[in-house]
């Protein structure tokens, strides 16, 4: 049974430019989360999605947007890179429909830095 | 705002010991969840624990155990007979009955002496 997979694992970018982040959940789940993790700090929720729709959202800029798509994989996009934007951006995923037992399940996160 | 505080920055214990992780929060919802989770160098983060606000009874599992208590809004983690593979940052989170996200406290960096 594979777990949450995300892709890639490492990525360097430069200020301004533009990244997109991968994730596939866990089998059977329906629902993705994505968190930044700065470096030395707790993860930062961004936002989740549900049946390819924004279901909440953390105090994150328009700047971060993602997708969903029929398989329920996911996608974070982060346009016009800072500094500040370096980090491990983790992705969890979870089953909407056992809402007393959603328990998010983590990836390994992409280390994501910003030169 | 839902906060969670975790003060100790970084613990030690010597293997086969016993030590205690704490946590508190501050929250105004009578209805939540309260998890521990474990960050390996790795990256991954793996679930230990977790705790419903509305259940009086301490989790446990296995050589893990928290001690909660609601009136105070804390939340600790006990291991048990500790092990070198228990090192790692460990988290406390919260989340909302309902709500979708979790809130992280700051984590604390666990090392076993052998």
């Amino acid at each position: 049974d594979a777990g949450v997979t995300q892709s890639p694992t490492h990525l360097i970018k430069t200020r301004g430019q533009q990244v997109t982040l991968r994730c596939s959940p866990k089998s059977g789940h329906d629902t993705v989360s994505w968190y930044q993790q700065a470096l030395g700090q707790g993860p930062q929720f961004i936002f989740q999605y549900y049946e390819e729709e924004e279901r909440q959202r953390g105090n994150f800029p328009d700047r971060f947007s993602g997708h969903q798509f029929p398989n329920y994989s996911s996608e974070l996009n982060v346009n016009a890179l800072l500094l500040g934007d370096s980090a491990l951006y983790l992705c969890a995923s979870s089953l909407t429909s056992r809402a007393l037992k959603n328990i998010q399940y983590f990836g390994a996160g992409t280390r994501l830095s910003v030169l | 705002a839902q906060t969670v505080t975790q003060s100790q920055p970084e613990m030690s214990v010597q293997e086969a010991e016993t030590v205690t992780l704490s946590c508190t929060y501050d929250t105004s919802e009578s209805d939540y969840y309260l998890f521990w989770y474990k960050q390996p160098p790795s990256r991954q983060m793996i679930l230990v624990i977790r705790q419903e606000a509305y259940k009086q009874q301490n989790a446990t599992e296995n050589r893990f155990s928290v001690n909660f208590q609601k009136a105070a809004k804390s939340f600790s983690l006990k291991i048990s007979d500790s092990q070198l593979g228990d090192a790692a940052m460990y988290f406390c989170a919260y989340r909302v009955q309902g709500a979708q996200k979790l809130v992280f406290g700051q984590g604390t960096r666990l090392t076993i002496n052998p």
